[in-house]
């Protein structure tokens, strides 16, 4: 499997804190993209990096690619309780191909 | 109203029902994709299409088909099901495209097989 994998699994910090997620994955990629899912909800697209990127930022998210370590890492800055939710990385290895989702991380902010 | 519509929300059946989830979309998008959701396992491609009559296996489509009767209807058909099909499905829609790599997500339709 091409999946990416997500790193921690799970995270629990203070509000105010910063969250950093990572993930890996396997084989060159043309784009990845970083989405979050509310409990039981759908996902909801966060931030594309593309290949000849190396950072990109929106908001309170950085996110960091380094093609040569094939990973990237997603940083959430003074995280509030609501940033409570899973994230998730998916990687587009090429035009066509369809999105290949990592296993998440669950992120718990604490009031 | 959302863009993209699954029906139903939640449903529960038996062993050996057929079931057919539907998917709908007002976004205009061609692309449309079945993916499934499993605790600890993250997402899985089921099936996909880029348009209509357009059909791809994805990773784990065995036990399932689909139909794509129009640019905005994409359905997925469990054609026995069976326990270990219980999980959280989800439709999503993409523009055709090489820049445009967002996907837009149904709500999940939560599927119960005893």
């Amino acid at each position: 499997s091409q999946q990416g994998e997500e790193d921690p699994q799970a995270l629990s910090i203070q509000e105010g804190e910063n969250a950093t997620m990572n993930c890996s994955y396997k084989t060159s990629i043309n784009n990845l993209q970083w989405y979050r899912q509310n409990s039981g909800r759908g996902l909801v697209h966060l931030i594309l990096i593309r290949s000849n990127e190396r950072e990109k930022h929106s908001g309170r998210l950085r996110v960091t690619l380094d093609t040569s370590k094939k990973s990237s890492s997603l940083l959430i800055t003074a995280s509030r309780a609501a940033d409570t939710a899973s994230y998730f990385c998916a990687t587009v290895h090429s035009g066509n191909t369809p999105l290949v989702f990592g296993k998440g991380t669950r992120l718990s902010v604490i009031a | 109203d959302a863009d993209v519509t699954q029906t139903p929300r939640n449903r529960i059946t038996k062993t050996g029902k057929r079931i057919m989830l539907e998917c709908s979309q007002t976004k205009g998008h061609d692309r449309m994709y079945w993916y499934r959701q499993d605790p600890g396992l993250g997402l899985r491609l089921i099936y996909y299409s880029f348009d209509v009559k357009d059909i791809n296996k994805g990773e784990i489509s065995d036990g399932y088909s689909v139909s794509r009767q129009a640019q905005a209807k994409f359905s997925l058909s469990l054609e026995s099901a069976i326990p270990n099909q219980t999980a959280l499905y989800f439709c999503a829609t993409k523009e055709s495209g090489a820049n445009t790599g967002e996907l837009f997500f149904g709500e999940g339709s939560r599927l119960t097989v005893l």
